[in-house]
């Protein structure tokens, strides 16, 4: 069975400081994809990275930066920096191997006060 | 390019009263999906379509969700009749490839109509 838990519900930061949110997950398969979308005010769901399993490097797209690690089966999410426009639910998933759908977290509301 | 299309935004109908919601996915976009999301919760898969077939809809209930998508295109996804419970923004999403394999991908949201059932 897959599942991937956000352990953070709620989050508030001032303007400019960092803030991580955490994703743990769960899966029996060795081949499986990590993603995380934002969910602004709007609704839509915005991909914004996506790894796979045998990819562990940490990666970094301007303020943003993922934390990718299969011992602890966490694939956490670093904004530096944050702006007010950061303001969005963020949903960590989960693809594996064996199953056809993704599998989403709870999501964590991130706040994002001047 | 555009993005996926979704109408209606905004629905309210009264428990027991029937809903259709329409999808128009990325133009060459083989898998359409259809997620409800709940209020506080992240989405749920409610059906995945490659082309014109269904490939999941282990947790689409049956007894009163019905969706199709002919000629592999547009979508409709229908409720009758609607509960309470249904209350939740349905999204529509699409992708290029069908997972699982080295493809996989990722999904191309659209803006949702969230369902008020009263």
């Amino acid at each position: 069975a897959q599942k991937v838990t956000q352990a953070q519900t709620e989050i508030s930061v001032v303007e400019k400081e960092d803030v991580t949110l955490d994703c743990v997950y769960e899966t029996r398969d060795t081949t499986y994809y990590l993603f995380w979308y934002k969910q602004p005010p709007s609704g839509e769901l915005v991909f914004l990275i996506r790894r796979n399993s045998f990819d562990e490097q940490n990666e970094i797209s301007g303020r943003y930066s993922w934390n990718f690690q299969k011992s602890t089966s966490s694939f956490n999410f670093t904004i530096t920096a944050s702006q007010v426009v950061d303001s969005a639910v963020y949903f960590c998933a989960l693809l594996s191997g064996s199953a056809r759908q993704l599998t989403f977290g709870s999501g964590t509301q991130l706040t994002v006060l001047p | 390019e555009a993005g996926v299309a979704q109408s209606p935004r905004y629905k309210i109908i009264e428990k027991r009263q029937s809903v259709a919601f329409w999808c128009n996915p990325i133009s060459g976009h083989a898998t359409l999906y259809w997620y409800q999301q709940i209020l506080g919760q992240g989405p749920k898969l409610l059906i995945q379509f490659q082309n014109n077939g269904v490939v999941d809809d282990s947790q689409l209930p049956k007894d009163r969700f019905s969706a199709e998508r002919l000629k592999g295109v547009d979508s409709t996804l229908k409720i009758q009749p609607a509960k309470l419970e249904d209350s939740a923004v349905y999204l529509c999403a699409s992708s290029p490839f069908n997972p699982p394999g080295p493809g996989a991908h990722e999904q191309f949201f659209g803006p949702g109509t969230r369902l008020t059932v009263l």
